[in-house]
């Protein structure tokens, strides 16, 4: 079984920019939960997204966004970018959820903003 | 605003000790709760779980909650160096799960 994929690796970005992060869950999974992890800040939840909705939400301004498609895979938007923004960008793959005792992560993408 | 805490470490354990780690947090309607073990470099890996007061045993690991005291705690025992690790706890609770900072662990051969 594949696990979680998530693409690019890493990416640099200008400030004032947007960028998408891809993440592809472990087949049968439908649920997508997105992280960002900084030295400051440490791992902070995002949002989680389950067959295609919105299910929770962390405290992040607006400019952060997702969705996700009828295959699962799920998508992290963020506008307007700023140098703050540069961090870890974790996807997490749960066949039920947050609130589950399996929570597979994928390998993270790296974003630096300039 | 809702905390979880835990001591940032290094936690420095003998091989073959108990090595325990210790988080509170600070809402009360919280749910669940995990222990994630991060290698350097790498993504959290989830090793335990407990929604329930009292301990839960996998292998050599423990896991305690005490709702009353807002007090979750992992031990791990027979410790190995690949145990050397940063340990995060998180807290579920309402639409959201709250991370600690981590508590490095370091195993001493």
């Amino acid at each position: 079984k594949a696990g979680v994929t998530q693409t690019p690796r890493y990416l640099i970005k200008t400030r004032g920019q947007q960028v998408t992060l891809s993440c592809s869950p472990i087949s049968g999974h439908r649920s997508v939960s997105w992280y960002q992890q900084t030295p400051g800040q440490g791992l902070q939840f995002l949002f989680e997204y389950f067959s295609e909705t919105q299910r929770n939400k962390g405290n992040f301004p607006g400019r952060f966004s997702g969705r996700q498609f009828s295959n699962s895979r799920s998508e992290m938007n963020v506008s307007t970018l700023e140098l703050g923004d540069s961090a870890l960008y974790l996807c997490a793959s749960s066949s039920s959820g947050i609130r589950s005792n399996e929570q597979y992560f994928g390998p993270g993408t790296r974003l630096t903003v300039t | 605003q809702k905390e979880v805490e835990q001591n940032s470490g290094p936690l420095s354990v003998p091989e073959g000790a108990i090595a325990s780690l210790n988080c509170t947090y600070s809402d009360r309607v919280s749910q669940s709760f995990f222990w994630y073990r991060q290698y350097s470099g790498k993504s959290p890996e989830l090793i335990m779980s407990i929604y329930s007061n009292g301990d839960k045993e996998d292998g050599r690991f423990t896991a305690q909650l005490n709702k009353a005291s807002q007090y979750v705690s992992l031990l791990i025992r027979d410790s190995q160096p690949s145990d050397s690790a940063t340990y995060l706890c998180a807290v579920e609770g309402g639409d959201k799960i709250i991370f600690g900072k981590g508590t490095r662990l370091h195993i001493l051969p």
